[in-house]
């Protein structure tokens, strides 16, 4: 029961570019979504959260977008950086849990 | 202050055994969530512990387990081990309720099933 789907696995952007990372979910109780980064050999580390009563949320070059009616969220990186190189992870909350999606590995390129 | 210690962080384990994994999470914060990582299926949700007492539980069979200490720390158990089992286990902390805020993460014990 997949309930939370990123489907694109990978994506490769240049140096300066926009990223655009998708994730959808099937749970209209989701009241709150997170994303969080990834580096390899490294635990998660939270990036930015939205709550299910808004529909944008920013933070320095780092904005999620949320479309409750289409039950979709998306994380714009502008400008990408090298260093945000890493996996991904959409990771919406329902009764005090995290769903975590499959994940998308960002690389950014010079 | 300390982050997530994940002991051990790699370990090696034939079919049929049994492990036992161990988190110390963040001073202070009573909440431990453990997550299975493997290729392709994400981050998936085993258990969270809130004050010694299981509050949420995926969807794994009954081989896995865990508990909680009085002092926060807790550990996960793998009985009979699957190949499939292999997988990097992590371990999150939060001060109490997993969606207001964000967890903490180990950077995991890496289990390989042989």
């Amino acid at each position: 029961d997949q309930q939370v789907k990123q489907n694109s696995p990978s994506l490769s952007v240049q140096e300066g570019r926009i990223s655009i990372l998708n994730c959808d979910y099937t749970n209209s109780m989701f009241d709150y979504f997170l994303w969080y980064k990834k580096y390899p050999a490294e635990g998660p580390t939270f990036l930015i959260s939205i709550s299910s009563i808004k529909d944008k949320n920013e933070d320095g070059r780092f904005t999620v977008f949320l479309n409750k009616s289409a039950k979709h969220l998306s994380l714009h990186i502008v400008p990408s950086q090298p260093g945000d190189s890493a996996v991904y992870f959409c990771a919406p909350h329902n009764t005090d849990k995290l769903i975590f999606g499959t994940g998308t590995r960002l690389q950014v390129f010079p | 202050k300390a982050g997530v210690t994940q002991t051990p962080r790699y370990l090696i384990k034939t079919r049929g055994q049994q492990v036992t994994l161990s988190c110390s999470p963040i001073s202070g914060h009573r909440s431990v969530s453990w997550y299975q990582q493997t290729p392709g299926q994400g981050l998936q949700f085993l258990f969270e512990y809130f004050s010694e007492t299981q509050r949420n539980k995926g969807n794994f069979p009954g081989r896995f387990s865990g508990r909680q200490f009085s002092n926060s720390r807790s550990e996960m158990n793998v009985s009979t081990l699957e190949l499939g089992d292999s997988a990097l286990y992590l371990c999150a902390s939060s001060s109490g309720t997993i969606g207001t805020g964000e967890l903490f993460f180990g950077e995991g014990s890496r289990l390989t099933v042989l």
